[in-house]
């Protein structure tokens, strides 16, 4: 059981650039979240999904988007990369039972644009 | 908006010092989960709060939720160099209860 799995794990992009980040979970949860984690600010949620083919916005979706098109997937994209998305990116998964929603959050990835 | 904060922002401490980081909320809760984050690594899943009032330990650590389910503390005794990390609270949206609203974290040095 490799639980939440993100790729890649660190990567270098220069300014206008375009990458997507693969996160990928095998506990069949329906939830699965994309955040940023700066210094000072905690995380914060940038997209979301509540199922295979939804999507929803976060707090800051901006300059970012995703798909979900196999429930165990959650790919994040950067269309044009600019140096304020510099930061560390998780991935998350939950399942929603009965008010119990732990979400269980992959390695992380650490983005730098330059 | 709906907010979590979350007091100290940094402690530093002897080791076995005890710690306690506090969580407040501006709405009452469901239910309040508590996170650590070691440096360098992600954040893992630590206990979730949900009976006003509950009190839960987990060896060293005591986590209780308020009363008025708007606050959550977590206690640390006699603390060790294997505490250190950011440990975060967070709690349900109110409107959207498929999303976390989080705290800024407590972040947590140990001197051996």
């Amino acid at each position: 059981n490799a639980g939440v799995t993100q790729t890649p794990k660190f990567r270098v992009l220069k300014t206008g650039q375009s990458m997507t980040l693969l996160c990928a979970q095998d506990m069949n949860h329906e939830y699965m979240y994309w955040y940023r984690q700066d210094p000072g600010m905690g995380l914060r949620l940038i997209h979301y999904s509540v199922g295979e083919g939804t999507t929803a916005k976060g707090e800051v979706p901006d300059g970012y988007n995703v798909s979900r098109l196999k429930k165990q997937n959650f790919l994040l994209g950067l269309e044009s990369a600019a140096p304020s998305q510099t930061s560390v990116y998780f991935c998350a998964s939950s399942y929603f039972l009965a008010n119990t929603y732990e979400q269980y959050f992959g390695p992380g990835t650490r983005l730098t644009v330059t | 908006g709906q907010q979590v904060m979350q007091i100290p922002q940094y402690q530093h401490v002897q080791e076995g010092e005890d710690f306690t980081t506090y969580c407040n909320s501006s709405t009452t809760l469901s239910n309040i989960q508590w996170y650590k984050q070691r440096p360098g690594g992600h954040p893992v899943f630590l206990i979730q709060l949900v009976k006003s009032g509950e009190v839960k330990k987990q060896k060293r650590l005591t986590f209780q939720f308020g009363e008025a389910k708007k606050n959550s503390s977590l206690h640390i005794t006699a603390t060790q160099t294997t505490d250190v990390g950011t440990y975060f609270c967070a709690g349900p949206n109110a409107g959207n209860n498929r999303k976390l609203i989080w705290g800024l974290g407590t972040s947590l040095a140990v001197n051996p």
